[in-house]
């Protein structure tokens, strides 16, 4: 089955205690990308990915890191949680453009809800 | 910097009328507008898009146009139904790159 999966769904954790959400989809899309959720704001973009060692900021990168050293993975890093990062995380991928410097549809991860307290 | 606005916020309408939702983008490099449907406790999910060189596209009861000249992108979903019933995001993406720019969302509630 065709599908974004992440993990962990559900995580709470303390300030400043690393943590890593993990990303993974298997449909050999290119494109790859990290959102948050907050109430009010919508979804605004962390990072994505073009495609492998290809990383670039979106909206509110700050104190996240990522990495994509494989195709199907795309792991979201927090070196030092702090609460204003409590916040329900996706993940996307799509196949990358469908013509010049085109997007494409993106496939939703199911979500990873995180508390930092 | 790039952003949307969507409108109204929320939005009621009873079983069977028609809904309309509104962005505005502000870059005008944007090529390419998809909506998104996000049921209560579930990840979003593409319902449609649109690409900055047809000004309309439909499928079924739902219809997405833009006005490029304006800036702006609309959502219509006829003959509603209880299932309608979500909260939608508009988004704008500027060509050249992959920064999707979402709206900030509209809770529809479609009264039987």
């Amino acid at each position: 089955e065709a599908q974004v999966t992440q993990n962990p769904r559900y995580l709470i954790t303390v300030t400043g205690k690393k943590l890593t959400v993990t990303c993974s989809q298997n449909m050999n899309h290119e494109y790859m990308s990290w959102y948050r959720q907050d109430p009010g704001l919508g979804l605004r973009q962390i990072y994505y990915s073009m495609n492998v060692e290809v990383t670039d900021k979106g909206d509110v990168p700050e104190g996240y890191k990522v990495s994509r050293k494989e195709k199907r993975n795309f792991p979201l890093i927090l070196e030092s949680p702090s609460p204003n990062q409590t916040s329900l995380y996706f993940c996307a991928s799509s196949f990358g453009p469908s013509g010049p410097y085109e997007a494409d549809t993106q496939y939703f991860g199911p979500g990873t809800r995180l508390t930092v307290l | 910097g790039e952003n949307v606005e969507q409108h109204p916020s929320t939005l009621s309408v009873q079983e069977g009328d028609s809904a309309v939702i509104k962005c505005t983008y502000s870059d005008s490099a944007s090529n390419y507008f998809p909506w998104y449907k996000q049921e209560l406790g579930k990840r979003p999910q593409l319902i449609i898009d649109i690409r900055s060189n047809v000004g309309e596209k439909k499928d079924q009861r739902i219809a997405v146009t833009l006005n490029k000249t304006a800036k702006h992108f609309s959502l219509h979903i006829t003959e509603t139904q209880p299932e309608d019933s979500a909260v939608y995001f508009c988004a704008a993406v500027p060509a050249g790159t992959y920064k999707y720019i979402f709206g900030t969302g509209t809770r529809l509630k479609v009264l039987a």
